[in-house]
């Protein structure tokens, strides 16, 4: 089946520093990928997506990049801001039917990030 | 704001007893997914329906039952509930006609506690 795994947080970053979150997956055919991020409080939203090998995704300064030799889609930010402090989920879907398809979910992570 | 509304936003109730939680999607979208977000177990699929017919099955109990009514809201029914159904319930929709980029809007979620 298909399944993703990122790595387990807290993650606890000062200000302006660099984050990585990994996230790896397993699918049975061509997965599309996503970063949604979870802010205190609210609901899921799109951070970012690729559709293909090599594409990158980019919202916010966050970008992400589709590697198929690796199956890995990890999350980077240059330089992180209190207000990124969120739990943040990698998903995949197979766009296979017209109806929609759901999305697997990596565990999440929670990023805290202190002034 | 996603355009998905759910209601109540909260939910407090006893062991036994039955809930019913409640989910507008965007308006045009067809389809309806039902999430159940717990603290240890991160994101986990129910349920899917499709302009009211359901399309995918997860891990949802017997206990629990959802439809897609002719307007295309939807309702998660959960029954005999037990302390374990604490979670958050999310909603999601996608698939305005004639797109599916996979991408799934989320709403802000019923959080629901079972003592």
């Amino acid at each position: 089946g298909n399944s993703v795994t990122q790595m387990e947080g807290p993650v606890t970053l000062s200000e302006e520093a660099f984050l990585t979150i990994n996230c790896t997956y397993t699918a049975t055919g061509y997965p599309s990928l996503f970063w949604y991020v979870q802010y205190p409080g609210e609901g899921l939203q799109l951070l970012l997506k690729a559709t293909k090998a090599d594409d990158k995704g980019s919202n916010k300064g966050f970008e992400a990049t589709y590697r198929k030799e690796t199956t890995s889609f990890h999350l980077e930010k240059g330089s992180v801001q209190v207000s990124d402090s969120a739990v943040y989920f990698c998903a995949l879907t197979l766009l296979i039917k017209a109806a929609g398809n759901k999305l697997t979910f990596g565990g999440g992570t929670r990023v805290l990030v202190k002034p | 704001d996603s355009g998905v509304t759910q209601t109540p936003k909260h939910l407090i109730t006893a062991t036994g007893q039955r809930v019913t939680l409640r989910c507008s999607p965007r308006s045009g979208d067809l389809s309806v997914y039902w999430y159940q977000q717990s603290l240890d177990q991160g994101l986990q699929f129910l349920i899917q329906y499709y302009n009211g017919e359901e399309r995918a099955k997860g891990n949802i109990l017997e206990r629990f039952s959802a439809q897609q009514f002719p307007d295309l809201h939807s309702e998660l029914n959960l029954s005999s509930l037990e302390l374990g159904d604490s979670a958050l319930y999310f909603c999601a929709s996608s698939g305005r006609q004639g797109t599916n980029t996979g991408e799934l809007f989320f709403g802000e979620g019923s959080r629901l506690t079972v003592l």
